[in-house]
């Protein structure tokens, strides 16, 4: 079984540029969530989606947003690019919407603002 | 919201003893908790997930307690390997699957042959 891909592995952006990333799921998995890893705040929720529909948000600004695909494929995207934002952007698959299942990690999107 | 502290300064183990990493949370007990591992450069992986009901869980070399009492998991390796390396995390999920998962920082596991 194919697991969690992510494009691109790694991205460059200007500040005040938008960006889009893009997660592909473990086959039948229609949960999707995505975190921000940077060093000093380490790995944080940002939101999640299932069969389209965003079940849950995290504590960032509007800047940061995202969707779900029809096939559970999701994108996010950040708008408005600040330094701050550089970190790694890990997309996650489960097999259900609520709690208790494990989470499998894709490789992760390096992003560098300059 | 819940603040989750694992220690953030490296442990160094020699190889074939036991490691044994801490994760403590700081409110109200989580319904699961559970233990990743990170490489550098990648993605965590799943490890071990334990219920708030449970006290302990197994598998293979790796072991997990809960003490909602002390309000603190211990996750343990034994006859440790220097393939074990790496950052392990703890994270911890709340009541109805909102918020997601809440991580700690890691804790960075160095095994020396």
């Amino acid at each position: 079984k194919a697991g969690v891909t992510q494009t691109p592995r790694y991205l460059i952006k200007t500040r005040g540029q938008q960006v889009t990333l893009s997660c592909s799921p473990i086959s039948g998995h229609r949960s999707v969530s995505w975190y921000q890893q940077t060093p000093g705040q380490g790995l944080q929720f940002l939101f999640e989606y299932f069969s389209e529909t965003q079940r849950n948000k995290g504590n960032f600004p509007g800047r940061f947003s995202g969707r779900q695909f029809s096939n559970s494929r999701s994108e996010m995207n950040v708008s408005t690019l600040e330094l701050g934002d550089s970190a790694l952007y890990l997309c996650a698959s489960k097999g259900g919407p609520g709690r208790g299942y494990e989470q499998y990690f894709g490789p992760g999107t390096r992003l560098t603002v300059t | 919201s819940q603040k989750i502290e694992q220690n953030s300064e490296a442990l160094n183990i020699q190889e074939g003893k036991t490691a044994t990493l801490t994760c403590n949370y700081t409110n109200y007990s989580p319904a699961y908790l559970q233990w990743y591992r990170q490489d550098p450069g990648r993605g965590p992986v799943f490890l071990l997930l334990i219920r708030e009901n449970e006290k302990e869980k197994r598998k293979e070399r790796l072991k997990v307690t809960f003490d909602t009492t002390l309000k603190q998991s211990l996750f343990h390796i034994t006859a440790s390997q220097p393939a074990d390396s790496a950052t392990y995390l703890c994270a911890l999920e709340e009541g109805g699957g909102a918020d997601g998962l809440t991580f700690g920082k890691g804790t960075h596991l160095i095994i020396q042959p």
